[in-house]
């Protein structure tokens, strides 16, 4: 079965400063998605990022950017010039390309950002 | 404005009481998916459904049930056999072809007292 593992529950950035998120996950399809969801103190889920496993270029959204090595099951997320408003839970997310289409989520790391 | 609908946003319950959960989309997607929320544990897979009368066990079925009478709706029932109900509540939906990310409701808060 597929996992996604979220090693820090929590992390700090200084304002404008840069932080990076970890996920690794475990699978044995070769196909897959994989996703970063941000969740702010109103609990909606917001999508930031996608990167699609047969695509080798790293996905970047303006100041969120990812390092996907697919050889190591890894899936970090960037967020440069960190705002105030970048704190919130942020979850990394797996599904398969066929299959089931199921999602499993990581469990979570809480960025607080420092003014 | 398309989107996903969960109702009520709280909802309090007593003990042995089964609820039910609604979650509506318009946004034409075949597959809906319910996941539960508690601190420190992410998001838990209760079911999913990939087309209408069909649906899917996930990681937490116990004490809950669903239905799939239409491609809009997924309504969620909390049992009173689910020992530990009070939790978030998110309904999500996908329509499945890449890149396939999820839409989420604004999630229902459910408190059994």
């Amino acid at each position: 079965a597929q996992t996604v593992t979220q090693s820090q529950p929590e992390m700090s950035v200084q304002e404008a400063e840069t932080v990076t998120l970890s996920c690794t996950y475990d699978t044995s399809e070769s196909d897959y998605y994989l996703f970063w969801y941000k969740q702010p103190p109103s609990r909606q889920m917001i999508l930031v990022i996608r990167q699609e496993a047969y695509k080798q270029q790293n996905a970047t959204e303006n100041r969120f950017s990812v390092n996907f090595q697919k050889a190591a099951k890894s899936f970090s997320l960037k967020i440069s010039d960190s705002q105030l408003g970048d704190a919130a839970m942020y979850f990394c997310a797996y599904r398969g390309a066929s299959g089931t289409y199921k999602y499993i989520f990581g469990t979570g790391t809480r960025l607080k950002v420092l003014a | 404005d398309g989107g996903i609908t969960q109702s009520p946003k709280y909802l309090f319950r007593k003990e042995g009481q089964n609820v039910t959960l609604s979650c509506e989309q318009n946004l034409n997607h075949d597959a809906m998916y319910w996941y539960r929320q508690d601190p420190g544990q992410g998001l838990r897979l209760i079911y999913y459904s990939q087309i209408v009368n069909d649906f899917q066990k996930g990681d937490i079925a116990e004490g809950y049930s669903v239905s799939r009478e239409k491609k809009e709706s997924f309504p969620l029932t909390v049992t009173s056999a689910q020992k530990n109900p009070t939790a978030f509540y998110l309904c999500a939906s996908s329509n499945l072809a890449a890149p396939g990310e999820l839409f989420f409701g604004e999630g229902s808060r459910l408190t059994v007292l």
